[in-house]
């Protein structure tokens, strides 16, 4: 158990509303993950990150921010919903900071969040 | 960049027969090849990895993989599935030196297992 916490794990909004996902774990890696899963396209990465302010974007990061102000909170943010952004929300982590023998890039997965922008 | 395919979006098969899911990659470099189970209103979880040596990997719950450069492919198979198989699967691979260590995804392969 890596002890990633994802919140809320479903959410209904309306477009144009402001909403923030949170991915909490307990055990400081420093790498950390958002992703969305939509059917037909499998994990698409948003936006990662590799420390404490230390952010990159993914594939997919038009229309979504992200902050790192602690360790353990990475926080995935939607300025303004769309329903093109109603998806399947998942964080990880990864064990690279483990060592050279952990750094295979083996990710650890929260439970996800349900978004649904209406 | 790296690219990963999965060549089978479903994959219906009876309880107790063999079942193979497809993954093929392409990469000119060395690679980190992984495959992930999503049982249904679930997280990702690691089935089996692939890092260097023995070309066939043994993983959880009696799924094995087989490793083949030349074809570029990481064949995922159990000899008999159950019910409690029945989920998605996800093919990924990750450049292993001088990368960012990012995984990309296959979109996914349903593996739907019939009593």
């Amino acid at each position: 158990d890596a002890g990633i916490t994802q919140s809320p794990r479903h959410k209904v909004t309306e477009t144009g509303t402001p909403v923030t996902l949170r991915c909490h774990q307990t055990e400081n890696h420093r790498y950390m993950y958002w992703y969305r899963q939509d059917p037909g396209h499998g994990l698409r990465l948003i936006h990662y990150s590799y420390g404490v302010k230390d952010t990159d974007k993914g594939e997919v990061s038009d229309g979504y921010s992200v902050s790192r102000s602690k360790t353990e909170d990475f926080l995935l943010t939607l300025e303004s919903a769309t329903s093109s952004q109603t998806s399947v929300y998942f964080c990880a982590i990864s064990l690279r900071d483990r060592g050279i023998t952990m750094t295979t890039g083996e990710l650890f997965f929260g439970e996800g969040s349900r978004l649904t922008v209406l | 960049a790296q690219s990963v395919t999965q060549l089978d979006s479903q994959v219906p098969v009876f309880e107790e027969a063999p079942v193979e899911l497809r993954c093929n990659y392409s990469s000119s470099v060395s690679v980190y090849l992984f495959w992930y189970v999503q049982y249904p209103n679930q997280g990702l979880q690691l089935l089996l990895k692939y890092l260097s040596g023995s070309t066939l990997v043994k993983g959880i719950n009696g799924f094995e993989a087989e490793f083949n450069k030349s074809q570029t492919s990481f064949h995922l198979r159990k000899p008999s599935v159950h019910i409690s198989d029945t989920a998605e699967y996800f093919c990924a691979v990750i450049i292993a030196s001088g990368g960012s260590y990012i995984p990309t995804f296959g979109r996914g392969t349903s593996l739907i297992v019939h009593p």
